[in-house]
């Protein structure tokens, strides 16, 4: 089983839609991540988390929306989904020590397709 | 701000062929410095780094140089594989004021023929 679990994998919706992108972890990491990947634009980061306490906007955080339920799972919402953000995106983890060496540990990707 | 631009891709090779994908950087300070790999239908993965000026990453036959000068990070290798086709990110951070944030580069693809 992947260290890093995403679900779901694949998903189709309608503009003005609620979605749910869920990320799990067995890797006993504090810190979570998610990320964007658009074609020519790399990854962008969307929401960090260093703790369950702890949440962060990333660089591109408008329109989305994140909960850490426990340590070991990190949810990324978007509340009324809309096509421009029709992308592939990851959920990253790290630790203290592979955070601070630039380390990080990825799912598989979540691709999301808004009509 | 920080940022990371890599050559376009995507990069079209013949098997065994010499490899180089050019990365440059802007950043405040002395960021570390790093390749990650994403193989079709994977997420990504560490392939080397570098944290200081002049220092080598190597992995997987696989090189890259800190080059402050330049600000630089080029990814070479000598003779690829077609297992190698992939996309490719440099990416930076400042480990101590960002707490593993990465900032990517735009990815550059390659494609490597038998």
């Amino acid at each position: 089983d992947a260290d890093v679990t995403q679900t779901p994998r694949n998903r189709i919706t309608k503009t003005g839609k609620r979605i749910m992108l869920e990320c799990s972890q067995t890797k006993g990491h504090d810190r979570m991540y998610w990320y964007r990947q658009d074609p020519g634009l790399g990854l962008r980061l969307i929401y960090y988390s260093f703790d369950v306490k702890d949440i962060n906007k990333g660089e591109i955080s408008d329109g989305y929306s994140v909960s850490r339920q426990a340590q070991a799972k990190f949810s990324l919402s978007l509340e009324s989904a809309i096509p421009n953000q029709t992308a592939l995106y990851f959920c990253a983890t790290s630790d203290y020590a592979s955070g601070n060496t630039g380390e990080l540990f990825f799912g598989e990707g979540s691709r999301l397709t808004v009509l | 701000g920080d940022s990371v631009t890599q050559m376009e891709g995507p990069v079209t090779l013949s098997e065994e062929a010499f490899l180089t994908i050019n990365c440059t950087y802007t950043a405040t300070g002395y960021p570390s410095l790093f390749w990650y790999v994403q193989y079709p239908g994977e997420g990504l993965q560490l392939l080397l780094k570098a944290t200081k000026a002049d220092d080598k990453g190597s992995n997987k036959g696989f090189e890259a140089t800190y080059r402050k000068e330049t600000t630089s990070f080029h990814l070479e290798k000598g003779s690829v594989q077609v297992s190698d086709s992939a996309v490719y990110f440099c990416a930076l951070t400042m480990i101590y004021n960002q707490g593993g944030k990465l900032i990517f580069g735009q990815g550059t693809e390659l494609s490597v023929k038998p």
